[in-house]
């Protein structure tokens, strides 16, 4: 079974420039999900979509990110403008549930 | 609302000796919980799940943990320490069931000394 793919592995960008990412779930995973993982921090919650409607998207900062899910198979994540503190390594993940969550390898943003 | 807590960000055991992650967690549901491995710039990788039934979860490499519904804990153990253990490990809680948002603890990297 393939897992989950993200692309680019690594992005440098300027401040206020801006990013997209792409993720690709599990073949026949409802559930997809977008973290960010700071560094030296556990991932955090960025938004939750089952099939291609949003479960979850409280802690997304919506003024400059932005996540969609057409067809409700894969995903992009973009940012405009970046800040500085959007440096983060963004993980992906897809879900069939049961209790089982498979991430990706993510994407390491620097922002400088 | 769920929460995880992982006791100590930085632990370090020698080689062969017993590896103990602690986690406590704060749920209104049943949870279910993980613990996955990350190792340097790459993504989570499952260790093991709690979801129901048995307390006592084996996982890969070795590693164990024990679901204790009266501590709210959810340690993870390994006899014997291996050099390639050495990564960071991450306690979760789902907020939601199977198919819930996961709720990560801050993690804690693991060294082992030869």
């Amino acid at each position: 079974e393939a897992g989950v793919a993200q692309s680019p592995r690594y992005k440098i960008i300027e401040k206020r420039q801006s990013v997209a990412f792409w993720c690709n779930p599990i073949s026949g995973h409802a559930t997809l999900y977008w973290y960010q993982q700071i560094l030296g921090q556990g991932p955090k919650l960025l938004i939750q979509f089952q099939n291609n409607g949003v479960v979850d998207d409280s802690q997304l900062p919506k003024d400059r990110f932005s996540a969609e899910r057409l067809k409700g198979v894969d995903s992009t994540l973009k940012i405009q403008p970046a800040k500085l503190e959007d440096s983060a390594v963004y993980l992906c993940a897809s879900s069939l549930g049961g209790g089982g969550y498979t991430f990706g390898s993510g994407t390491r943003l620097t922002v400088v | 609302a769920q929460s995880v807590t992982q006791l100590g960000s930085h632990v370090s055991v020698s080689e062969g000796a017993l590896v103990l992650l602690r986690c406590n967690y704060s749920s209104s549901v049943p949870p279910y919980l993980f613990w996955y491995v990350q190792y340097p710039n790459q993504g989570l990788q499952l260790l093991l799940k709690y979801t129901t039934g048995a307390t006592l979860v084996k996982g890969i490499n070795g590693f164990e943990a024990e679901f204790k519904k009266s501590e709210t804990s959810f340690h993870l153990t390994k006899p014997s320490a291996h050099m390639s253990d050495a990564a960071e490990y991450f306690c979760a809680v789902s907020d939601g069931g199977s198919q819930g948002n996961l709720i990560f603890g801050k993690g804690t990297k693991l060294s082992v000394k030869p």
